[in-house]
């Protein structure tokens, strides 16, 4: 049972044009979420994350946007520029169940910005 | 500060070979995780510890075990290698403070399993 799912495998953008990046829960529990960029041959580093009180959080080109009642929450990245070229992964977690910091991940989504 | 590292990098495993996966933080965390990613599933937590001396099974522990000896360490053993267990194996950790602890995990860069 997939509880954060991301639905595109893959996206190719332009460079300079906005990067959308999706992300559905089912887990109506979740209260935090956080978003990871991954190269090739290295390990996920952390980028942005939301907690649920909020419904937008921005950091430089990235923003988060969570709509809680739709259980979605988005990455946009603007302008787009080759560097973001990456996997992308969105994760959840409900901060309230135990003291370590679980985190439950989706599939991941490819993102390619082309020139 | 080098971060979380891993060793090693990359391994060759018979079906039946056992071997221990390393990892290696200095951010003086009191939280590290073992992660493995296969296609198309994303990360998966094999099992966790939350401080010197204690381990945890997380969402796919079978054929792992885990041992936490010094804080700065985390090893993930596998006793007997089976193919399915072909992955690649990341390690994390976070740190917490005081009642709050961060979400944000530290990963390390990977070690890359083949189980023949």
């Amino acid at each position: 049972d997939q509880q954060v799912k991301q639905n595109s495998p893959s996206l190719s953008v332009q460079e300079g044009r906005i990067s959308i990046l999706n992300c559905d829960y089912t887990n109506s529990m979740f209260d935090y979420f956080l978003w990871y960029k991954k190269y090739p041959a290295e390990g996920p580093t952390f980028l942005i994350s939301i907690s649920s009180i909020k419904d937008k959080n921005e950091d430089g080109r990235f923003t988060v946007f969570l709509n809680k009642s739709a259980k979605h929450l988005s990455l946009h990245i603007v302008p787009s520029q080759p560097g973001d070229s990456a996997v992308y992964f969105c994760a959840a977690i409900n901060r309230n169940t135990g003291t370590a910091s679980k985190l439950t991940f989706g599939t991941g989504t490819r993102l390619q910005v082309t020139l | 500060n080098a971060g979380v590292t891993q060793t090693p990098k990359f391994r060759v495993l018979k079906t039946g070979q056992s071997m221990t996966l390393l990892c290696a933080q200095d951010m003086n965390h009191e939280y590290m995780y073992w992660y493995r990613q296969d296609p198309g599933m994303g990360l998966r937590l094999i099992h966790y510890s939350v401080g010197e001396g204690t381990t945890a099974k997380g969402e796919v522990p079978d054929g792992y075990n885990v041992s936490r000896l010094k804080k700065q360490n985390f090893l993930l053993g596998l006793e007997s290698a089976a193919p399915s267990q072909t992955s690649v194996y990341f390690c994390a950790s976070s740190y917490s403070r005081g009642d709050r602890r961060r979400e944000t995990q530290y990963f390390g860069p990977g070690t890359r399993l083949l189980v023949l």
